[in-house]
């Protein structure tokens, strides 16, 4: 059984373009969130998305934008991109269940912008 | 706004020595309390969660936490450290309810088995 995979694994962009990160949930799993993690620090939520809406959002401007697919894939989207959005960036998915399911992550994509 | 503190950064401790990760959380509602795990350049790890009941929890790798609702802590312990745990410890608190729920994620401690 496949944990959740994200790709690719690393990213070296310039400042001003834009960049589009993939995540495929654990099998099972309906609901994907994207956390940003920058160097000693802990995940930020970005946002959450069931049935192919974003259900919640973190403090992130609107250059960071998402999509899920009708197979609950998903992916993260950064327009005009900045030095400090340099972050290993963390899909996790979860069923959404009233009861405290955990989140599933996987290993990230590194995206570092010069 | 909820929140969760790690209250330290780094935690250095012998081999064999036992240890303990210190969280706490603010939230005037009932919440679902874990700890996860990262190892460099690896994704986070699940290593215990509090839903209900019992207030001391197991987890892998012989790691325990207890909640304590009064105080709002929800401390990682182990009896005695390996030179593999040497990683980055994350304690999370989810709230809300289903549609609503958000995960916060503390600012993690990075613990160091020395030999």
């Amino acid at each position: 059984d496949a944990g959740v995979t994200q790709s690719p694994t690393h990213l070296i962009k310039t400042r001003g373009q834009q960049v589009t990160l993939r995540c495929s949930p654990k099998s099972g799993h309906d609901t994907v969130s994207w956390y940003q993690q920058a160097l000693g620090q802990g995940p930020q939520f970005i946002f959450q998305y069931y049935e192919e809406e974003e259900r919640q959002r973190g403090n992130f401007p609107d250059r960071f934008s998402g999509h899920q697919f009708p197979n609950y894939s998903s992916e993260l989207n950064v327009n005009a991109l900045l030095l400090g959005d340099s972050a290993l960036y963390l899909c996790a998915s979860s069923p959404d269940s009233p009861m405290g399911s955990p989140l599933h992550f996987g290993n990230g994509t590194r995206l570092t912008v010069t | 706004a909820q929140s969760v503190t790690q209250l330290d950064s780094q935690v250095p401790v012998f081999e064999e020595a036992p240890v303990e990760l210190r969280c706490n959380y603010s939230s005037s509602v009932s919440v679902y309390l874990f700890w996860y795990v990262q190892y460099p350049n690896q994704g986070l790890q699940l290593l215990l969660k509090y839903l209900s009941g019992s207030t001391l929890v197991k987890g892998i790798n012989g790691f325990e936490a207890e909640f304590n609702k009064s105080q709002t802590s929800f401390h990682l312990r182990k009896p005695s450290v390996h030179i593999s745990d040497t990683a980055e410890y994350f304690c999370a608190v989810r709230s809300g309810t289903s549609g609503t729920y958000k995960y916060i994620f503390g600012t993690g401690t990075r613990l160091k088995v020395l030999a």
